[in-house]
């Protein structure tokens, strides 16, 4: 199975911070990456797939990357709304596997 | 508009059966790949099972094959999960997700059935 590596497991930033949450493929992936946003009590969202690709709705402050196995994704001006959960999910193979997570806060 | 509507959750004994659905509305549920997600209170997300359109490939994850099967009814526009021999283990919150053609991406998912496993 393909092991999906998050990092960090949890971290604070302030408003207006550049936060970056990284995930690394323990196979070769491709671009088969995408990222949840889950908030307390709701369902995950898909924010970013097939690596770069920005999904339907989401504010642009967010963006994801790619460097060999290393999978980021980014958002570029931290707002209070983007406090919640953040995994990472590799779709290239069954099973297909997520990362165990990031909790992002705002200090 | 894409809705999944998951049902069929509550509390059930260690060992014994309960059958999930998943019905879909907003878009051809018979053109699309179906996944069932769970995740156990306070933990992260686990991919459970896949199902094609057609219902010809079928995948599931390792902690529950062998217990779970995945169908579908094309024409009731609903994916089910039956799970037997259950296990404490297997209480989560389970979603169903709607498999995507670009990368396998799972763009919309339902808001989740609870299950307990407790005796």
């Amino acid at each position: 199975d393909i092991q999906m590596t998050q990092s960090p497991s949890s971290m604070s930033a302030s408003l207006g911070d550049r936060v970056t949450i990284t995930c690394r493929a323990s196979q070769d992936i491709g671009n088969y990456l995408s990222w949840f946003q889950q908030k307390p009590g709701k369902s995950p969202r898909r924010m970013i797939y097939g690596a770069t690709n920005l999904a339907a709705g989401v504010p642009s402050r967010f963006s994801g990357s790619r460097s060999g196995s290393d999978y980021s994704l980014t958002i570029s001006s931290l707002e209070s709304e983007d406090m919640a959960i953040y995994y990472c999910l590799q779709s290239i193979q069954y099973p297909f596997t997520f990362g165990s997570g990031t909790k992002l806060e705002i200090k | 508009e894409v809705q999944l509507v998951e049902s069929g959750g509550g509390l059930v004994q260690p060992g014994r059966s309960l059958k999930l659905s998943c019905v879909a509305s907003g878009f051809t549920f018979s053109n699309y790949g179906m996944n069932w997600i769970r995740q156990a209170p306070g933990k992260g997300l686990e991919w459970v099972a896949y199902i094609s359109s057609g219902s010809s490939y079928i995948y599931y994850a390792e902690t529950v094959k062998g217990r779970f099967t995945i169908s579908r009814d094309n024409a009731k526009n609903t994916l089910y999960l039956q799970m037997t021999s259950l296990r404490s283990e297997d209480t989560a919150l389970y979603y169903c997700a709607r498999h995507e053609v670009y990368y396998g991406s799972l763009a919309y998912w339902g808001q989740g059935t609870l299950v307990t496993v407790s005796s």
